[in-house]
């Protein structure tokens, strides 16, 4: 069966240090993969969503980036943390095809201070 | 669409009785559908999916209920429990892009 991690589950960061949030998937091979971030009591927002290896594509303009340095590991960066960057990140996986379930990790809480 | 910057609507449910959370889509080209429970502090969690050749899907005391004419997605939980208690997110997904587009989400509270 397939799994999805995503660490830390916790953080909390100061104004303008740098972020790694990774999230790896097991039991499936090439798969879509997401990044989302959820503002308390909001909705869920894409950020990032990638369809293999070194494809980014960005869905709103921010303070952050993301990486796939492996076809399961998908990585959530900022280089200088901002205030509203706190939130709720999640990881998701699906398919690579249309009309799939995404499956989302556990989350991460980021608060910067 | 997307929900950002926009707070939550809230249900409130006695124990015991029935349930009904209302999506409308965006997309008229849409053609699979899918509701996500989220509980606190924790990620979404997968609760029944439909497509579009389908108006209507049951699973364990959950309907999904799909009207295409006027792009209404509902579910509807049968006997509703303090366990249900959590934010429920439609989704829906346009076939031509793969991806998924979340609704505002909706908070159901049950009340003991």
């Amino acid at each position: 069966s397939q799994t999805i991690h995503q660490w830390p589950a916790t953080l909390v960061q100061p104004v303008g240090s740098p972020l790694s949030l990774e999230c790896t998937v097991e039991g499936t091979s090439n798969p879509n993969l997401y990044w989302y971030r959820q503002a308390a009591g909001r909705g869920l927002q894409l950020l990032f969503y990638s369809v293999g290896i070194g494809q980014i594509s960005s869905e709103v303009p921010q303070n952050l980036s993301a990486s796939r340095p492996q076809d399961r590991q998908f990585i959530l960066s900022s280089k200088k943390l901002l205030l509203s960057d706190s939130g709720f990140y999640l990881c998701a996986w699906d398919r690579s095809v249309s009309g799939n379930t995404i499956y989302f990790g556990e989350g991460s809480w980021l608060t910067v201070v | 669409g997307e929900s950002v910057g926009l707070h939550l609507p809230t249900l409130s449910v006695q124990e015991g009785d029935n349930s009904i959370i209302n999506c409308a889509y965006s997309n008229s080209a849409s053609d699979y559908f899918i509701w996500y429970k989220q509980e606190s502090g924790k990620g979404p969690q997968f609760i029944i999916d439909i497509r579009s050749n389908m108006d209507k899907r049951q699973g364990q005391r959950v309907t999904v209920l799909l009207n295409k004419t006027v792009k209404h997605l509902s579910l509807q939980i049968a006997a509703t429990q303090p366990g249900d208690s959590a934010v429920y997110f439609c989704a829906e997904s346009p076939g031509n892009t793969g991806k998924l587009i979340f609704g505002q989400g909706t908070t159901l509270q049950v009340k003991p």
